[in-house]
C-alpha cells in the first residue's frame, strides 16, 4: 500500500492529452514538493518534473505537473506510442520522515 | 555528464547481507549532493532506501532503518549500501541516483529528487 495514491492505469490515443494523478496527504503533497518519474519497460526511471512544475534540461514541454492542495497532476499533451511507460509521483513526508512514492501508472497509448 | 553505474552480487543467501557499490563518473561526490538509494520489487513500486551526504551523514527509510548502512568513499567516488538479515522480500532491482535534497533542514517545506539514475541491478535472495 502506498502513501501516496495513483491509478493503475491510463489510456488514450496518440495526439492526445492525457493526466495522471497523485494524491496524499497534509504531511506530504500537501506541504512539501512533487516529483515525476518516466519509467519506459526495462529501464531505470528518468526525472520528468521537480518541485511540483519544473521540468529538467532535456525534458519536452509536452510534460507538465502541478499541485493543488494535497493531489498533484501529471499532464502529457501530443502522446506518443514512445510515452508508453510507468510514471512515478514522489514527495517528502514530514511525518513518516521518509521519502514517498506513488504505486505507478502504466500509460497505454492506444 | 554524470553517469552512475551499480555493482556487486546478483545473489545473496537468506540471511546474509546484501552489499552493493555505485560507481559515479562525470562529477566529483566530494563538491556536493546527497547520493541515494531506491528498490524496486520486480513488478512493483519504488521504495527509497536511504541517501548520504558526502561528509558521511545518512538519512534511511524509517522501515528499512535497523538493517541498512550506506557509505562513501570520495577517494573512490562511490558509495554503497549494506543490508543485512536478507529476505526473499528484498528481492529487487535496486537503483542508485544522484539525490537534490537538503534532508538537514529544520524548516520545510522539504524538496527532494533523483536525477540521475544508474540502470539498476536485480539482486536475488534465494539459496
Amino acid at each position: 500500500q502506498s502513501v501516496l495514491t495513483q491509478p493503475h492505469s491510463v489510456s488514450a490515443a496518440p495526439g492526445q492529452k492525457v493526466t495522471i494523478s497523485c494524491s496524499g496527504s497534509s504531511s506530504n503533497i500537501g506541504y512539501n514538493y512533487v516529483s515525476w518519474y518516466q519509467q519506459l519497460p526495462g529501464t531505470a526511471p528518468k526525472l520528468l518534473i521537480y518541485d511540483n512544475n519544473k521540468r529538467p534540461s532535456g525534458i519536452p514541454d509536452r510534460f507538465s505537473g502541478s499541485k493543488s492542495g494535497t493531489s498533484a497532476t501529471l499532464g502529457i499533451t501530443g502522446l506518443q506510442t514512445g510515452d508508453e511507460a510507468d510514471y512515478y509521483c514522489g514527495s517528502w513526508d514530514s511525518s513518516l520522515i521518509t521519502v514517498v512514492f506513488g504505486g505507478g501508472t502504466k500509460l497505454s497509448v492506444l | 555528464q554524470v553517469q552512475l553505474q551499480e555493482s556487486g552480487p546478483g545473489l545473496v543467501n537468506p540471511s546474509e547481507t546484501l552489499s552493493l557499490t555505485c560507481g559515479v563518473s562525470g562529477y566529483s561526490i566530494s563538491i556536493g549532493y546527497y547520493w541515494g538509494w531506491i528498490r524496486q520489487p520486480p513488478g512493483k513500486g519504488l521504495e527509497w532506501i536511504g541517501s548520504i551526504y558526502n561528509s558521511g551523514r545518512t538519512y534511511y527509510n524509517p522501515s528499512l532503518k535497523s538493517r541498512v548502512t550506506i557509505s562513501v568513499d570520495t577517494s573512490k567516488n562511490q558509495f554503497s549500501l549494506k543490508l543485512s538479515s536478507v529476505t526473499a522480500a528484498d528481492t529487487a532491482f535496486y537503483y542508485c541516483a544522484r539525490n537534490d535534497a537538503d534532508y538537514s533542514r529544520a524548516w520545510g517545506p522539504w524538496d527532494t529528487w533523483f536525477d540521475p539514475w544508474g540502470q539498476g541491478t536485480l539482486v536475488t535472495v534465494s539459496s
